[in-house]
């Protein structure tokens, strides 16, 4: 079974530019999660969708980020303008969602690295 | 509001000894706990989860972890540490988003683990 992708998996920028980040999920899963992971942090939960409908996006700054997932399969995640403090590994996950958590496992991709200049 | 708490930043290990992460969470009378792993360059993969039951759960890799509710606890433990277990691990905690309509994971800061010859 393949994993969930992202790419770019590096991405280095200058403040006040855009970037925009791709994530495949496992194939069948259709809640799709964005987290921000800064340096000696944990991750932190951006944005949540549930198929293509947004489920949870109160922790994203919706001045400059944005996301969608058009088709309730592949996400986008935009960043536009970038500010240093953007600086951070953005990791896309997925999850089988049901009412139960018992099956609700998040499996997440390897994460792009964002640099912000 | 909810936290986890991982106390230690970093851990020094010497390969074959054995191990033991703290973790500590701050809510919920059933709480739901897992354990990621982040290796270099890699996303984070699941090593286990406790929802109920046994409170002592085994995982992926040789590792296990221990639910203690009147310590608010759930400690990773592995007997005995390989050279490849160097990364860094994050305990999380998951919870129904009050208000909304998604389960939401929490992490902690993580605790990177360094193994010595």
């Amino acid at each position: 079974e393949a994993g969930v992708a992202q790419s770019p998996r590096y991405k280095i920028i200058e403040k006040r530019q855009s970037v925009a980040f791709w994530c495949n999920p496992i194939s069948g899963h259709a809640t799709l999660y964005w987290y921000q992971q800064i340096l000696g942090q944990g991750p932190k939960l951006l944005i949540q969708f549930q198929n293509n409908g947004v489920v949870d996006d109160s922790q994203l700054p919706k001045d400059r980020f944005s996301a969608e997932r058009l088709k309730g399969v592949d996400s986008t995640l935009k960043i536009q303008p970038a500010k240093l403090e953007d600086s951070a590994v953005y990791l896309c996950a997925s999850s089988l969602f049901s009412s139960t958590v018992s099956t609700d496992t998040q499996y997440f991709g390897p994460g792009t690295r964002l640099t912000v200049l | 509001a909810q936290s986890v708490t991982q106390p230690d930043i970093h851990i020094t290990v010497s390969e074959g000894a054995s191990l033991e992460l703290r973790c500590n969470y701050s809510y919920g009378a059933t709480p739901y706990l897992f354990w990621y792993v982040q290796s270099p360059g890699q996303g984070l993969q699941l090593l286990l989860k406790y929802f109920s039951g046994d409170t002592l759960v085994q995982g992926i890799k040789g590792f296990e972890a221990e639910f203690k509710r009147s310590q608010s606890s759930f400690n990773l433990r592995k007997p005995s540490v390989h050279w490849s277990d160097a990364a860094e691990y994050f305990c999380a905690q998951m919870r129904w988003n009050s208000g909304g309509s998604n389960y939401k994971l929490t992490f902690g800061k993580g605790t990177l683990l360094t193994v010595n010859p």
